[in-house]
């Protein structure tokens, strides 16, 4: 089955960039979706389709997606986007949603 | 504006049953694939199950795969999970999700209910 790898976590001061990688086999043939949980909530879409943004979500939010890693790009980092982040594809060829691993994001 | 309430998680004994449901409210239900994607305590997200909009195509994660049913009344604006057999590496918060229109991704999702699965 399809896996997609993240770093466990990645830490970054306020007003500075953060940049979380997604890594899957050719996953740059595929559409990449990010979400943004944080403690005791529901996951929220952030970047869809590996660089749109859904209404509502800052700027501040972009994506990219090439060969075999995808990157969520959160510049000026605020203290509110300290979150787990988690990448997302549709594998097709077994008719399968899959998850990343995840990525806890601290705001020092 | 797009509402959906999950209910039926709880404590149950390894072996046992349980019905998740979703009640969903705020677009046309039945224009839409439904998910559910669970969450075990300080894990990740996995994908349990979609349903198509009128419920003819249905796909399963393995570590599901005959041991739960998904399905929905579009009348009622229901999702629903049907878990059989349950173990105690099916203990996780589940949410039902809803697909955005023919996207691969999921824009809106309920807050969530807990199952555990203990003896």
């Amino acid at each position: 089955s399809y896996v997609l790898t993240q770093p466990p976590s990645v830490s970054v001061a306020p007003g500075q960039t953060a940049r979380i990688t997604c890594g899957g086999n050719n996953i740059g043939s595929k559409s990449v979706h990010w979400y943004q949980q944080k403690p005791g909530q529901a996951p929220v879409l952030v970047v869809y389709d590996d660089s749109d943004r859904p209404s509502g979500i800052p700027e501040r939010f972009s994506g990219s997606n090439s060969g075999n890693t995808a990157t969520l790009t959160i510049s000026r980092v605020e203290a509110g986007d300290e979150a787990d982040y988690y990448c997302q594809v549709w594998d097709s060829s077994s008719d399968y949603y899959v998850f990343g691993t995840g990525t806890k994001v601290t705001v020092l | 504006q797009v509402q959906l309430v999950e209910s039926g998680g709880g404590l149950v004994k390894p072996g046992g049953s349980l019905r998740l449901s979703c009640a969903a409210s705020g677009f046309t239900f039945s224009d839409y694939y439904m998910s559910w994607i669970r969450q075990a305590p300080g894990k990740g997200l996995e994908w349990v199950s979609y349903i198509s909009s009128s419920g003819s195509t249905i796909y399963y994660a393995d570590s599901v795969k005959g041991r739960f049913t998904i399905s929905r009344d579009n009348a009622k604006n229901s999702l629903y999970l049907q878990m059989n057999s349950l173990r105690a590496e099916d203990t996780a918060v589940y949410y039902c999700a809803r697909r955005y229109g023919s996207g691969s991704y999921f824009n809106y999702w309920g807050q969530g209910t807990l199952v555990t699965v203990s003896s």
